[in-house]
């Protein structure tokens, strides 16, 4: 059974640093691209970027760009998205989500979500 | 700007047929990539209903279906449940952010 797990909640304050985490359990780690996406509190989700543990070949939405950093330890089959220095406004939910590809387009959808993270950033 | 429209809410009563539409330009659905849908209920994680435009995941009833057409898709729902009240996105890959693009998202209440 494919599983992403995430730790339900971290709470932090401005300016902390921060690294969360997605284990997957139940598939080939290496082979699919993992997402995160962001929901912030009351709007829609957002597509943060994805990363593919087999080679770290990352690529980031523009929104995202600079703000975060995603990897990926396949000794441990996780997930990983931190920052540096977070703001008030990062508060959210993230969840992270195996991508699977459109055969024979750049195309891919989310087949497996993990619970999602609840980020909250407040002094 | 790359976007997703959808409608914000949609409403229906139980046994009735709604439909989300999902609205986006010649850098995604136009460009001719698929379109995908979630349904996503509050403290839970999203769940694929269609994916591939019209193609449902096993397990998912045959009360979903979903269409594409130009720059637009929809998703149609049929039968209306009181546990088809949720939160629904389309996504798409868009050339110009070389990523992929969620719709708004769309509020459905079933009366």
């Amino acid at each position: 059974e494919v599983q992403l797990v995430q730790p339900r909640a971290e709470v932090k304050k401005p300016g902390e640093s921060l690294k969360i985490s997605c284990k997957a359990s139940g598939y080939s780690f290496s082979t699919y691209y993992i997402a995160w996406v962001r929901q912030m509190p009351g709007k829609g989700l957002e597509w943060m970027g994805i990363i593919s543990p087999g080679d770290s070949d990352t690529r980031y939405s523009p929104s995202f760009q600079g703000q975060v950093t995603m990897s990926a330890d396949e000794s441990s089959s996780t997930a990983y998205l931190q920052w540096s220095s977070l703001k008030a406004s990062d508060t959210a939910i993230y969840f992270c989500a195996r991508n699977l590809a459109v055969a024979g387009t750049p195309s891919y959808y989310f087949d497996y979500w993990g619970q999602g993270t609840l980020v909250t950033v407040s002094s | 700007q790359s976007v997703l429209t959808q409608p914000p809410s949609v409403s229906g009563a139980p046994g009735q047929r709604v439909t989300i539409s999902c609205t986006g330009s010649s850098s995604n659905i136009g460009a001719g990539y698929a379109v995908h849908w979630y349904q996503h209920l509050p403290g839970t994680a999203p769940k694929v209903l269609i994916y591939g435009n019209n193609n449902r995941p096993s397990g998912v009833p045959d009360r979903f279906s979903g269409s594409k057409s130009g720059t637009s898709a929809s998703l149609a729902i049929t039968g209306l449940q009181a546990e088809d009240e949720a939160d629904y996105y389309c996504q798409s890959y868009d050339s110009s952010l070389s990523g992929s693009l969620f719709g708004g998202g769309t509020k459905l209440t079933v009366l």
